[in-house]
């Protein structure tokens, strides 16, 4: 699986967008970028994937560069609930094979 | 609620004792994984079974083993604990074993304390 870099930390305003950064510049064209998340110690919650295209569903978007060595995931409208670590995760066969390799993602901090 | 449950939620124990973590796959799947977090270690993959059979291995301790059954339920097995198995463990499931469609989903763990 590819080498993802993500920030340490990030802060946002409620209610603002979040936007989350990734770089994957070693990724194969056939790795998927996932996204998931882990509030306290609960278990990983998946939010998102995408190979090439932009992808969107109801709870964030997904931004994939062209030459997709880079990502975005957005969380459209933040709220205090959606502090947590968020993981971003370059992986062969759907994330199927070996499981996924988490690195340490980024602790989103919400603001009131 | 990812659908995977796993049971039990929280457990203490003795240094080398021997214990049993169940799960339940989300209706449907085939693939099940388990994962260790410690608070040094972040999350670690462990093993993963298809349909039965061991698919991957990871940095899974040879005092560790698993199995999955034929109703798909999966269990792993702790033995000859130590104090630094003390983690979260955690299990996923996923439909197949790889592919464009597959996601894994995560269940909220069980907690071991060896003390």
């Amino acid at each position: 699986d590819a080498k993802t870099t993500q920030p340490p930390s990030m802060d946002c305003a409620e209610g603002r967008a979040a936007n989350l950064p990734c770089n994957h510049s070693t990724i194969s064209g056939n790795e998927y970028v996932y996204w998931y998340r882990q509030i306290h110690s609960q278990g990983p919650q998946y939010i998102i994937h995408g190979l090439k295209n932009n992808e969107t569903n109801e709870m964030a978007s997904l931004i994939i560069t062209e030459d997709r060595k880079s990502s975005t995931l957005i969380l459209p409208h933040a709220t205090l609930r959606d502090t947590a670590v968020y993981y971003c995760i370059a992986a062969y066969s759907g994330g199927g094979a070996d499981g996924l390799t988490f690195g340490k993602g980024t602790h989103l901090i919400i603001q009131p | 609620d990812s659908g995977v449950t796993q049971t039990p939620k929280h457990l203490i124990t003795a240094t080398g004792q021997r214990v049993t973590l169940r799960c339940s796959p989300r209706s449907g799947d085939l693939s099940v994984y388990w994962y260790q977090q410690s608070l040094d270690q972040g999350l670690q993959f462990l093993i993963q079974y298809y349909n039965g059979e061991e698919r991957a291995k990871g940095n899974i301790l040879e005092r560790f083993s698993a199995q999955q059954f034929p109703d798909l339920h999966s269990e792993l097995n702790l033995s000859s604990l130590e104090l630094g198995d003390s983690a979260l463990y955690f299990c996923a499931s996923s439909p197949l074993t790889g592919g464009s469609g597959n996601t894994i989903y995560f269940g909220e763990g069980s907690w071991l304390t060896v003390v």
